[in-house]
C-alpha cells in the first residue's frame, strides 16, 4: 500500500496563476482533508470531505476549491494564486469508524511569487 | 469551533532529562487527542494518542495524560535522546460535524547532547 500520496511535491507559481494539487489514498478511507501548514501556526483545515461527491469548508477555505469525484482522490485547486497561499499543504485521510487516526501525505511545498 | 492551545512554543532540554508539553482544548465534545512528531521537511507522524475515556497512556518513553474536567492534556517524554529533537503537535477531535483534527501551534523540542 502506498498510503496517502500527493502530487506535486514542490511547485512555484506566479501571482494569478492556477494549479491543482492531487491527493490519492489506497486505504478505502471515506474521510479526506486538506490542511495548510505555516510557520508557528500548526496545521489549519482548508476543506474536507466525508465521502465521494461531498465537500465542505474548513477553517481557512478562502481562495481554494476542492473536488472529490472519486473516493480515492481529493483535489485542491487554487484558481488565482496569491503570495499569502505560500505554504506547505498536507492531505490526510481516515476511516469513519472508531479508528480515529489520520494518515498524512508527504506534503506539497508551494511558493507563490 | 474547537480551539487548541499548546505550550511552550520552544523547549530545550539536556539529553536524559524529561520533557513535558501541555495543551488545552475548548470544546468538551472532543473525544480523541493525538500527538504528532514532525521532523524537518517531513509529514506529521502519530506517536501516541488517547481517548476521552482514558486518563493516561504510556508507550515506552512516551506518555500522555488527559484531564477532561480541566480540558487539558500533556505529553511526557522521559530519558530524552537527540533523535527526539523535532516539532511536536497536539490535536483534538470532535467526531461529529467536520470530524477533523484541530491542531495546536506546535512545540520545537531541542535535546542537547
Amino acid at each position: 500500500n502506498a498510503g496517502v500520496t500527493q502530487t506535486p511535491k514542490f511547485r512555484v507559481l506566479k501571482t494569478g496563476q492556477s494549479m491543482t494539487l492531487l491527493c490519492a489514498q489506497d486505504m478505502n478511507h471515506e474521510y479526506m482533508y486538506w490542511y495548510r501548514q505555516d510557520p508557528g501556526m500548526g496545521l489549519r483545515l482548508i476543506h474536507y470531505s466525508v465521502g465521494e461527491g461531498t465537500t465542505a469548508k474548513g477553517e481557512v477555505p478562502d481562495g481554494y476549491n476542492v473536488s472529490r469525484l472519486k473516493k480515492q482522490n481529493f483535489l485542491l485547486g487554487l484558481e488565482s494564486a496569491a503570495p499569502s497561499q505560500t505554504s506547505v499543504y498536507f492531505c490526510a485521510s481516515r476511516s469513519p469508524g472508531a479508528a480515529y487516526e489520520q494518515y498524512f501525505g508527504p506534503g506539497t511545498r508551494l511558493t507563490v511569487t | 469551533g474547537e480551539n487548541v492551545e499548546q505550550h511552550p512554543s520552544t523547549l530545550s532540554v539536556q539529553e536524559g532529562d524529561s520533557a513535558v508539553i501541555k495543551c488545552t482544548y475548548s470544546d468538551s465534545a472532543s473525544n480523541y487527542f493525538p500527538w504528532y512528531k514532525q521532523e524537518l521537511g517531513k509529514r506529521p507522524q502519530l506517536i501516541i494518542d488517547i481517548r476521552s475515556n482514558v486518563g493516561e497512556k504510556k508507550d515506552q518513553r512516551i506518555a500522555v495524560t488527559l484531564n477532561k474536567t480541566a480540558k487539558h492534556f500533556s505529553l511526557h517524554i522521559t530519558e530524552t535522546q537527540p533523535e527526539d529533537s523535532a516539532v511536536y503537535f497536539c490535536a483534538a477531535l470532535i467526531n461529529t460535524g467536520r470530524r477533523a483534527l484541530t491542531f495546536g501551534s506546535g512545540t520545537r523540542l531541542q535535546v542537547q547532547p
